[in-house]
């Protein structure tokens, strides 16, 4: 039982480049989730989707772009990655929040970026 | 809009002592409420959670939280602490409306030997 898997695990960008972090879940759950994770922050939500072919922002969702690409697959991009985009990255999933309220959050492992 | 407290950022006790970590929430209808546990290097692991059948909650690894609507807190407790223990807690609340949730900024739990 993989849950949510997150690709690549580590990751180091130069300042300016693009790339896409990906992320698959097999529980068959309507929504998911792009955290990052900073040191004192706790995690803070990038862009979420309530279920396939519907996104919207969070918290702190500039500098990133999100793709729900079917129900399984929600991708994170970062167009023009900057050093305060240095964090560690989590996605995660959960069931139909508006059936099930008090459904818990599935985590993948992270990604570790380093934008330098 | 609802939120969550953790107060200390880390908390340091002896193997064997008592372990409290502190979570109080602002809502302004009754919340769902969460602890997660990250280990170190990787994913957050749900703990336990509220659901308000009962205001005591028992999670795994002898975890228990206690909900107390007067206080507004949800604090998370284990009566004997062990080195596995060490790690990072994540108290949370899910969000009105969309339910997303919406996570404290964590406490590091440090057990000595």
């Amino acid at each position: 039982n993989a849950g949510v898997t997150q690709t690549p695990k580590f990751q180091v960008l130069k300042t300016g480049q693009s790339m896409t972090l990906q992320c698959a879940q097999d529980m068959n759950h309507n929504s998911m989730y792009w955290y990052r994770q900073d040191p004192g922050m706790g995690l803070r939500l990038i862009y979420y989707s309530a279920s396939e072919g519907t996104t919207d922002k969070g918290e702190v969702p500039n500098g990133y772009n999100v793709s729900r690409l079917n129900k399984r697959e929600f991708s994170l991009r970062l167009e023009s990655a900057a050093p305060s985009q240095t964090s560690v990255y989590f996605c995660a999933s959960s069931q139909d929040r508006g059936r099930f309220p008090n459904t818990e959050a599935f985590f993948g492992q992270g990604t570790r970026l380093t934008v330098v | 809009a609802q939120s969550v407290t953790q107060l200390g950022s880390h908390v340091s006790v002896s193997e064997g002592a008592l372990v409290l970590l502190r979570c109080n929430y602002s809502s302004s209808v009754p919340p769902y409420l969460f602890w997660y546990v990250q280990y170190p290097n990787q994913g957050l692991q749900l703990l336990l959670k509220y659901t308000s059948a009962a205001t005591l909650v028992k999670g795994i690894n002898g975890f228990e939280a206690e909900f107390k609507k007067s206080e507004t807190s949800f604090h998370l407790t284990k009566p004997s602490a062990h080195m596995s223990d060490a790690a990072e807690y994540f108290c949370a609340v899910t969000r009105g409306g969309s339910y997303i949730p919406t996570f404290g900024r964590g406490t590091s739990l440090i057990v000595h030997p």
